[in-house]
């Protein structure tokens, strides 16, 4: 079945950039996401990117896509400690029938100071 | 009110106990979903519900019983719970299937079962 695999948790220091890296098994998966959650809170929509893309820039965000290995990357540039947060990658069906997002288990982020 | 309202935020039940979480959106949204998340583990899909309509039912036991009266509205009916269901449960709304905006998340209900 469909799957989504992240790393569980990244600490990184106050400026450096982070990475959060996930793969994904649906070869036909046409819209891959992050989301943020943060302490309390449900999940809030990052960015996304389209399957015909490598590559997207939103700000401090960029995010990589490598459709031949699955693979999908947030770059988070001069980490903020207000960025410590729970990141869910998560892909989006073809017509495959299911009709709702795949989410993996969530990247923990702690950022110090 | 906009986006996505979830009530109650906090729920402690007995096993024995009938409760009802509410989700509402005043997205205009046409489809609404049921996740749960339980910690260190993938968000698991419960329901979809797709004009009204139940699209999407994943296994889901039959102590969680889904409601959706109308577009704007979500209920999950809970009954004679187990301790394994404590969880955050969130709802969640897109136009579609979302593909171009995503969802738009409640804040979520904190389900404890004791």
């Amino acid at each position: 079945g469909e799957d989504v695999e992240q790393s569980l948790f990244l600490s990184v220091r106050e400026g450096d950039s982070s990475v959060i890296n996930c793969t994904y098994t649906d070869s036909s998966s046409t819209y891959l996401y992050w989301y943020k959650q943060e302490p309390g809170a449900g999940l809030q929509l990052l960015t996304y990117i389209f399957s015909n893309m490598d590559m997207k820039q939103d700000q401090r965000l960029t995010v990589l896509l490598n459709k031949k290995d699955k693979h999908l990357s947030l770059r988070i540039a001069d980490t903020q400690t207000g960025d410590s947060a729970i990141y869910f990658c998560a892909e989006s069906p073809m017509d495959t029938g299911r009709r709702a997002l795949t989410f993996g288990s969530g990247t923990r982020l702690q950022v110090q100071p | 009110e906009t986006g996505v309202t979830q009530t109650p935020r906090h729920l402690v039940m007995g096993m024995t106990n009938k409760k009802s979480l509410k989700c509402e959106q005043h997205l205009g949204h046409n489809a609404m979903y049921w996740y749960k998340q339980s910690a260190k583990k993938p968000l698991e899909l419960m329901f979809v519900y797709s004009l009204e309509e139940r699209v999407e039912n994943n296994s889901v036991p039959s102590r969680f019983s889904p409601e959706c009266p109308n577009s704007s509205h979500l209920f999950l009916h809970l009954h004679t719970l187990q301790p394994e269901d404590s969880a955050l449960y969130l709802c969640a709304s897109s136009q579609g299937q979302g593909r171009n905006y995503g969802y738009t998340f409640g804040s979520g209900t904190r389900l404890t079962v004791v």
